[in-house]
């Protein structure tokens, strides 16, 4: 069984730049949540989709949109990039939404820095 | 909004238990309490998450407060593996998952 993987490990944009991050979620999960994590922060939750929809967003702007595939695995995407938008992207997987209080399985993360 | 109030540092000699712990005042009966931790350069990861009682696996214990607003997640022996951001976030129905800062515990030798 593979557990959560993410792609790229590291990416340098400029500013004004679109982004897509790509991650993988762990085999039989429906279930994935994407976060933000600036330097010494915690992680901020982004937006959750479960089975292809949205199921949950926290507070970050329209430009911060999501995919979810048949085979769940996952894409964030990023337009008009900001210097504020430097930081791990992580991706979680987990077997039902986070507010069913299901465990999450994080992928090591995406380093983004814009520039 | 439902927020944590957690000790930014700890300490703690290897091989002593650790007491973390966390208050979460305006958590509803229905919100289970996870904890997960980050070890340095990698993705958090979960260590243990409750209702109303208290909890145990292999990695830790959970000790709930009979009135659910705080919360103590116990390592009975600390290894120097152990060291990392520790994590309580009260899962809110219909609201955002909340990690805030968590507590960074430093094991020493």
């Amino acid at each position: 069984e593979t557990g959560v993987t993410q792609s790229p490990t590291h990416l340098i944009k400029t500013r004004g730049q679109q982004v897509t991050l790509r991650c993988s979620s762990q085999s039989g999960h429906n279930t994935v949540s994407w976060y933000q994590q600036a330097l010494g922060q915690g992680p901020q939750f982004i937006f959750q989709y479960y089975r292809e929809e949205e199921n949950g967003r926290g507070n970050f702007p329209p430009r911060f949109s999501g995919l979810q595939f048949p085979n769940y695995s996952s894409e964030l995407n990023v337009n008009a990039l900001e210097l504020d938008d430097s930081a791990l992207y992580l991706c979680a997987s987990s077997a039902g939404g986070i507010f069913s209080g299901e465990t999450q399985y994080f992928g090591p993360g995406t380093r983004l820095l814009v520039l | 909004d439902a927020k944590t109030t957690q000790p930014n540092s700890m300490e703690s000699n290897e091989e002593e238990p650790v007491h973390l712990p966390c208050n979460h005042s305006t958590i509803s009966g229905t919100d289970y309490i996870h904890w997960y931790r980050q070890l340095p350069s990698q993705g958090p990861e979960y260590v243990i998450h409750g209702l109303t009682s208290n909890v145990n696996n292999r990695m830790a214990s959970l000790a709930i407060a009979e009135d659910r607003k705080s919360s103590t997640l116990i390592l009975h022996r600390a290894t120097l593996r152990d060291a990392a951001v520790y994590y309580c976030i009260p899962v809110i129905t219909g609201n955002q998952f909340y990690f805030g800062t968590g507590t960074s515990l430093t094991v020493i030798p």
